[in-house]
């Protein structure tokens, strides 16, 4: 399976802390996207990094790719309550026409 | 734009029954996709399509037909519902290469 994995699966910390989930994958990529999934919701796009990007940031969102080990981390810097939520992972390999591959995600808690 | 719609958001069906999940989209994406998520499980890829007449398998096909006679539409047709089927249904649409655009599910439950 090419699947992503997310690790940790669950995650809980206060409000104001950073939280870091990282993402391994098993075959070469074309991009790596991170999506946010809030209960009985469907995704909403967070950040797309292509495999020649190494860094991206988008307001408090840092999404780093690290090609040669196969990996991905998001950091949520100073979360918030409505940062609780899933957070998946999905890789687009090299194959033809659109064919996503998403990890089981991490459950991100934040406590007031 | 109304993004990408789903209907029904609910339904409740007997095994050996049939239906279709329907998918639109206003947005003139190539990209159309299937999905559905088991409990505490990412999503799984059903069926997507690259452009109108043009469709593929995914990693869990069986038991799913799929059409793309416009660019707009994607329904999702089950053959003959069985409990395995029981999940959440997604459907998305997106340009070659960018992110993906969600509708709010379906959930649907066989009996």
């Amino acid at each position: 399976s090419q699947q992503g994995e997310e690790d940790p699966q669950a995650l809980s910390i206060q409000e104001g802390e950073n939280a870091t989930m990282n993402c391994s994958y098993k075959t070469s990529i074309n991009n790596l996207q991170w999506y946010r999934q809030n209960s009985g919701r469907g995704l909403v796009h967070l950040i797309l990094i292509r495999s020649n990007e190494r860094e991206k940031h988008s307001g408090r969102l840092r999404v780093t790719l690290d090609t040669s080990k196969k990996s991905s981390s998001l950091l949520i810097t100073a979360s918030r309550a409505a940062d609780t939520a899933s957070y998946f992972c999905a890789t687009e390999f090299n194959n033809y026409g659109q064919n996503f591959v998403f990890g089981p995600g991490t459950r991100l808690s934040v406590l007031p | 734009n109304a993004g990408v719609t789903q209907t029904p958001k609910f339904q409740v069906l007997k095994t050996g029954q049939s239906m279709t999940l329907q998918c639109a989209q206003d947005m003139n994406h190539e990209y159309m996709s299937w999905y559905r998520q088991d409990p505490g499980m990412g999503l799984r890829l059903i069926h997507y399509s690259v452009g109108a007449g043009i469709t593929d398998q995914g990693e869990v096909p069986n038991g799913y037909n799929v059409s793309r006679s416009t660019t707009e539409d994607f329904p999702l047709r089950l053959l003959s519902a069985a409990p395995s089927q029981t999940s959440v249904y997604f459907c998305a649409s997106s340009y070659a290469g960018a992110e993906q655009f969600f509708g709010p599910g379906t959930r649907l439950t066989v009996l």
